[in-house]
């Protein structure tokens, strides 16, 4: 596509739940990222996707977070057991080497 | 730890210029960004700074930098209405361009008519 797309725009889920965020980066890029932002902690590195090396997930905020990217094109972002602190908007950008990062719209997360 | 600070607010007149400041703590950063966040849109990159320039230049927007202090700024000449947004510095943390980006905290520019 165009741009990098990303769904849902919005979900709302209830606080125990198990949420799954997709993200189809700009087809060839090689890079993927996970960013969230939220009113408490602003724009928040979470993981990212090189290629095939192995990912960098030094941003995830706790074991109930994790990733994964397919064939090397969209990924996916999944939160266990969602608490409230979870709810925030979910970014997610692709790029090539030496070439800016182009950002999705984001999935807005609410937990109730 | 790595820490991109800025201040929070700017109000600014249409057609003064606004100048939004950032200190950053990584040293080893290579690029250095400023993203415009527009209400209800995702990120937009506005323009980037390689480390060992001082000053970049790109029709109404300055970027200077300033390595030895660690201090990034952003000025945007005859600032519109349309120039309110949130506006974000990042550093590329591990001194790549391809590296993860560690934002400031954005600084909120309202342009008052």
């Amino acid at each position: 596509g165009a741009g990098v797309s990303q769904s849902p725009s919005n979900k709302v889920t209830e606080k125990g739940k198990d949420v799954e965020l997709r993200c189809d980066p700009i087809s060839g890029h090689t890079a993927l990222y996970w960013y969230r932002q939220s009113l408490g902690q602003g724009l928040e590195f979470l993981i990212y996707f090189q290629g095939n090396s192995a990912p960098d997930k030094s941003g995830l905020p706790s074991d109930r977070f994790s990733a994964e990217r397919t064939g090397g094109s969209v990924s996916t972002l999944t939160i266990q057991r969602t608490q409230q602190e979870d709810s925030a908007v979910y970014l997610c950008a692709s790029n090539n080497r030496g070439s800016e990062q182009y950002f999705g719209p984001g999935t807005r997360l609410t937990v109730t | 730890g790595e820490d991109v600070e800025q201040s929070l607010f700017l109000s600014v007149r249409e057609g003064d210029s606004s100048v939004i400041n950032c200190t950053y703590t990584d040293s080893s950063s290579t690029y250095l960004y400023w993203y415009k966040q527009e209400p209800g849109a995702g990120l937009q990159l506005l323009t980037y700074i390689f480390s060992n320039m001082d000053m970049k230049q790109d029709q109404r927007l300055t970027v200077l930098l300033n390595k030895k202090d660690k201090h990034l700024s952003l000025r945007i000449a005859d600032t519109q209405t349309g120039d309110s947004a949130i506006y974000f510095c990042a550093e590329s943390s591990g001194g790549g361009a391809t590296n993860k980006l560690i934002f400031g905290t954005g600084t909120l520019l309202a342009v008052q008519p």
